[in-house]
């Protein structure tokens, strides 16, 4: 089935310690999104990648790391700079940029801070 | 800058009545509108949305918007709610020339719902 794999689901990280959450497409689509969300908080965009070797830095990006070597993988960097990383995360992938294009999700991963 | 606004941080209806989730946005142009659902610890799945003709847009598991330009609203609605509707509602518009590149979404920070027996 076509779609969009975040692993783990459930992560505990020291403090201090970098950790990195996976995100797997295989919708083929060009667009690449990690989202952050916090009860009451709604969705906040931590960086978005619209092709393979680029990316863009969203709200929050302090404190995050991406890369975009393959169309169908974008993994997020939690690293120690980030102070409160305790946080449900999102992926996304879309077709392509543009206004009106319809993003799709993974199931998120949580992250706790120990 | 475009915005989202669910001014229902939480409903409670009873199974079998009809819903109504309001969303307002603040946008530019013409806007691109989605709803979503999140059920807990799950990611967002798509209802609806959107982008141009008819006003009234049909989505999945029974439910409908209606863009209102005049009132700046997208408010989604369900003639008979069923049990497994609670979840969180997230109205979301496309945002344009985002961070220098179109096709990012604002959210709204959700409402939930919940199902009384």
């Amino acid at each position: 089935d076509g779609g969009i794999t975040q692993s783990p689901k459930y992560l505990f990280r020291k403090e201090g310690q970098n950790v990195t959450l996976s995100c797997e497409q295989n919708l083929n689509h060009d667009a690449m999104y990690w989202y952050r969300q916090d009860p009451g908080q709604g969705l906040r965009l931590i960086y978005y990648s619209q092709i393979v070797n680029d990316f863009q830095k969203g709200d929050i990006a302090e404190g995050y790391s991406v890369s975009r070597e393959k169309k169908e993988s974008f993994p997020l960097t939690v690293t120690s700079a980030q102070k409160n990383p305790t946080a449900f995360y999102l992926c996304a992938s879309s077709p392509r940029t543009g206004t009106g294009n319809t993003i799709y999700f993974g199931e998120g991963s949580w992250l706790t801070v120990v | 800058a475009q915005s989202v606004t669910q001014p229902d941080i939480h409903i409670t209806v009873s199974e079998g009545a009809s819903l109504e989730l309001r969303c307002n946005y603040s946008y530019g142009a013409t806007p691109y509108l989605f709803w979503y659902v999140q059920s807990p610890g799950q990611g967002l799945q798509l209802l609806l949305k959107y982008f141009s003709g008819d006003t009234l847009v049909q989505g999945i598991k029974g439910f409908e918007a209606e863009f209102k330009r005049s009132q700046s609203s997208f408010n989604l609605r369900k003639p008979s709610v069923h049990w497994s509707d609670a979840a969180e509602y997230f109205c979301a518009v496309g945002a344009m020339g985002y961070g220098g590149s179109q096709g990012n979404l604002i959210f709204g920070k959700g409402t939930k719902l919940s199902v009384k027996p």
